[in-house]
């Protein structure tokens, strides 16, 4: 079935520490792979993403890993403040019939403190 | 560049209205998806259209609900006789073929 496992579901770290959190999905088929920063009372932002032909991608304090043969990918978040805090969301893309749908983990409550 | 606009933002029904939720995607977007997010939950898919079309309506619980996306104007995503359990955020993406999905900010509904 479809189905994106996402761990862990609350995160605490002190500013300045690094964050990270981890994704598995069902479908080998999948090939992409977006990550979204939610803040209370607003949608989702895409705040990175990679297509399964990289293994990594980068974007200052924010990276992105995946490991197609293992089915995971992870967010690495460094030198975390305050303004960080949020709820993480991952997702992959499950693309049969034509369908770009994407199906989300269940979020991460990250909470930085200062 | 204006992003995806939903409105109305909040939305209270009684039980036994209807609802109706618009969503007009980002200029040049032709692909629109709709997601719902129980409170302390992770966005379900529920159908992907793109003009006057219904590609992927996998999510969409079979009875009381429907989505359209015409040639001109906004997306729109109906719900019938609304029950308590329909009470969710509603969030609506936009993309090109095959891109990234950016999402609006949502309708909040509430059923009393």
């Amino acid at each position: 079935g479809e189905n994106v496992e996402q761990h862990p579901s609350t995160l605490s770290v002190q500013e300045g520490d690094s964050a990270v959190i981890k994704c598995t999905y069902s479908d080998s088929a999948s090939n992409y792979f977006p990550w979204y920063k939610q803040e209370l009372g607003k949608g989702p932002q895409l705040i990175i993403d990679i297509r399964s032909n990289v293994g990594e991608k980068k974007d200052q304090r924010i990276a992105v890993t995946l490991n197609k043969t293992a089915k995971h990918f992870s967010l690495h978040i460094t030198e975390t403040q305050p303004e960080d805090s949020a709820v993480y969301f991952c997702a992959a893309s499950f693309g049969q019939g034509g369908s770009e749908k994407l199906v989300f983990g269940k979020g991460t409550k990250l909470t930085v403190n200062p | 560049n204006a992003g995806v606009m939903q409105n109305p933002r909040h939305l209270v029904r009684r039980r036994g209205q209807e609802a109706r939720l618009r969503c007009s995607p980002m200029k040049g977007h032709s692909h629109v998806y709709w997601y719902r997010q129980l409170p302390e939950e992770g966005l379900k898919f529920m159908v992907y259209l793109q003009k006057e079309n219904i590609i992927d309506e996998s999510g969409m619980p079979k009875e009381r609900f429907s989505a359209e996306f015409p040639k001109e104007g906004p997306s729109i995503l109906r719900i019938q006789q609304v029950v308590r359990g329909d009470s969710a955020a509603y969030f609506c993406a936009s993309s090109v073929a095959g891109e990234t999905q950016y999402f609006g900010p949502g309708t909040r509904l509430l059923v009393l």
